[in-house]
This record gives structure tokens, C-alpha cells and sequence, in this order.
């Protein structure tokens, strides 16, 4: 089955970008997402692509897909420390009851 | 406002107890989760509704069980089969159409001792 893999920590300076990196091993995965946890919370959508697409953009986040490597990739501009917390990757087929999540990235921004 | 809800946030039991954790939703959503989470492991899938009455066990079912009788309610029993029962349950819901975006409850800390 589908495995979604990503580092688990990664600190940057306020200020700073930030790249979240994730694989997954499914091609055929349809939907690709990235969620944030803050402490203590669920997890709430950030954003998502849709297969056939290679980015998305939404204000001061990126979104790279590479269908050939499998590896999508999330970039943060202009980092604040509001944006400390535990990023998701997730991947579905085109069925709303099998999203894999990856185990999340910790992201701290030093101030 | 639309949303999930999960009571309690911190919940304690003695080791041998059932214990059931609510999640009640106003999204009109037809298909519900459960997931637990652990450091480093990310969310892994308990149950899943995908229609009033109607559920499957996802990739760690054993020792939990689930009901749903009315759309908005989809509670968790975590019975004393469970052999780790501590951990961080999350509830989410979705409704049934592209891109099948997941709403998730605050979730509730359970301690078991």
C-alpha cells in the first residue's frame, strides 16, 4: 500500500523559507495535501494539488510536485514564528477514505 | 459556525476500563475517521464511516469499536483489549467530492494508568 515518508524536524531562522519535503511511493495517488498541527490541536488543511498539476501557489506557499520522483515538496516564505508546528504530507487515490499521512515534520522558526 | 467537536480534551482511566470518546459534527459531512496519533508515526486509521450505520476498520482496529447511528455522532470506545491505549485521538470528517479535504476535531488526550 501507499507510504508516505518525510524527515521529521527542521529549523530555520525567522525570515527565512522554509522547504518541507515528502515522498510517497503510490503513482497512482491523486490528490496530494499538506495539513498543520499546532500544539495541542487537529489538523487543518494548508493546501492541496491535484496530480496533474507540477505547483500550486498561495500566498507565501509553494507547492512542487515531481510525479516522476514521487516527491512533493512544500516551501514557506518569509517564515514567522507563527508558522512553528507539525506539517502533515498526505496522499489519496480518488476515494475520500484512503488519505496516508506521513508521520510530519516538525518545523521550528528561531525568532 | 460549522465544525467537529471532541470531548473530552483530557480524559483519564485505570487500565481495564472502557472508555468511549465523542465527536459530534454540523458539516453535514457523510463520511467520519478516527485516528490515533503517536509521536513520530503520524495518524494512523482506526475506523471509518462512510454512511450512517455503516463502518470499516481501518489499520489498527483491534481493541476499539465504533457506532453510528445518526450522521452527526461517531464516538470511539477504547476497550480494555487495547493493549496501548494512551495516546492522541483524532476525529475527522469529509463529505464525498473531490478534493475529499478532511475537517479535524481538536482532538482528546487519553492517559492510561
Amino acid at each position: 500500500g501507499e507510504d508516505v515518508e518525510q524527515s521529521l524536524f527542521l529549523s530555520v531562522r525567522e525570515g527565512d523559507s522554509s522547504v518541507i519535503n515528502c515522498t510517497y511511493t503510490d503513482s497512482s495517488s491523486t490528490y496530494l495535501y499538506w495539513y498543520k498541527q499546532e500544539p495541542g490541536a487537529g489538523l487543518q488543511l494548508l493546501t492541496y494539488i491535484f496530480s496533474n498539476m507540477d505547483m500550486k501557489q498561495d500566498q507565501r506557499l509553494t507547492v512542487l510536485l515531481n510525479k516522476k520522483d514521487k516527491h512533493l515538496s512544500l516551501r514557506i516564505a518569509d517564515t514567522q514564528t507563527g508558522d512553528s508546528a507539525i506539517y502533515f504530507c498526505a496522499a489519496s487515490e480518488t476515494s475520500y477514505d484512503k488519505v496516508i499521512f506521513g508521520p510530519g515534520t516538525s518545523l521550528s522558526v528561531i525568532p | 459556525d460549522g465544525g467537529i467537536t471532541q470531548s473530552p480534551k483530557y480524559l483519564f482511566r485505570k487500565e481495564g476500563q472502557n472508555v468511549t470518546l465523542s465527536c459530534e459534527q454540523n458539516l453535514n459531512h457523510d463520511a467520519m475517521y478516527w485516528y490515533r496519533q503517536d509521536p513520530g508515526q503520524g495518524l494512523r486509521l482506526i475506523y471509518y464511516s462512510q454512511i450512517v450505520n455503516d463502518f470499516q476498520k481501518g489499520d489498527i482496529a483491534e481493541g476499539y469499536s465504533v457506532s453510528r447511528e445518526k450522521k452527526e455522532s461517531f464516538p470511539l470506545t477504547v476497550t480494555s483489549a487495547q493493549k496501548n491505549p494512551t495516546a492522541f485521538y483524532l476525529c475527522a470528517s469529509s463529505n464525498r467530492r473531490d478534493p475529499y479535504e478532511q475537517y479535524f476535531g481538536p482532538g482528546t488526550r487519553l492517559t492510561v494508568t
